[in-house]
């Protein structure tokens, strides 16, 4: 399982774009990296899922450089709703994926 | 609605107890996840299931046990009870080929 290094915290204000780094030197060459969020007392969400370069929806963007030892979950003009814990996952796309959570990133957005 | 669904949503008990919490996954799905949030805490991977057996085990208490059943609905039993046994359960399910989780909306648990 590859181990995954996110800040703790991040602060930003509404309208700005956040970028939330996820550090994972160990990733295996099978290994995606998928994005989740989770609201206070609410079950996480899943936002993003990508394997090399980016892919975009209609929440948010994720970066992946060539080497794949980092992500960037980039959301752009965050509101106030934005604020969560984010958390980044590395794993296989098969059925031996451990849907482990790290401690995440708290974003805090202000007014 | 993520198409999970957990009960009770809500339960209080008293140490020492045993409770039973259930969880029925997306139709379909043949993965199914435990964790345990306590207040302002991580969360805490208990074991995972796939299409009946026991795929992964995380830091589950001796005191704790899980099954899925042919249905693809899965228990998790919690037995003799402490107060700091408290916290949201969550119960969450995938398909086969995973690409994404879906989570219930969580047991919360209250030991007195």
């Amino acid at each position: 399982l590859a181990k995954t290094t996110q800040p703790i915290s991040m602060d930003s204000y509404e309208g700005q774009e956040v970028n939330i780094t996820c550090s994972h030197n160990n990733i295996a060459t099978n290994d995606y990296i998928t994005w989740y969020q989770q609201f206070p007392s609410q079950g996480p969400r899943f936002i993003i899922q990508g394997y090399k370069t980016k892919v975009t929806n209609e929440v948010a963007s994720l970066f992946i450089p060539a080497d794949r030892k980092s992500s960037t979950l980039s959301l752009p003009r965050v509101s106030l709703s934005d604020t969560a814990v984010y958390y980044c996952l590395v794993g296989p796309m098969d059925s031996s994926y451990k849907l482990i959570f790290g401690s995440g990133t708290r974003l805090l957005v202000r007014p | 609605d993520s198409g999970v669904t957990q009960t009770p949503k809500h339960l209080i008990t008293a140490t020492g107890q045993r409770v039973t919490l259930r969880c029925s996954p997306r139709s379909g799905d043949l993965s199914v996840y435990w964790y345990q949030q306590s207040l302002d805490q991580g969360l805490q991977f208990l074991i995972q299931y796939y299409n009946g057996e026991e795929r992964a085990k995380g830091n589950i208490l001796e005191r704790f046990s899980a099954q899925q059943f042919p249905d693809l609905h899965s228990e998790l039993n919690l037995s003799s009870l402490e107060l700091g046994d408290s916290a949201l359960y969550f119960c969450a399910s995938s398909g086969q080929v995973n690409t994404e989780a879906f989570f219930g909306q969580g047991t919360r648990l209250t030991v007195v």
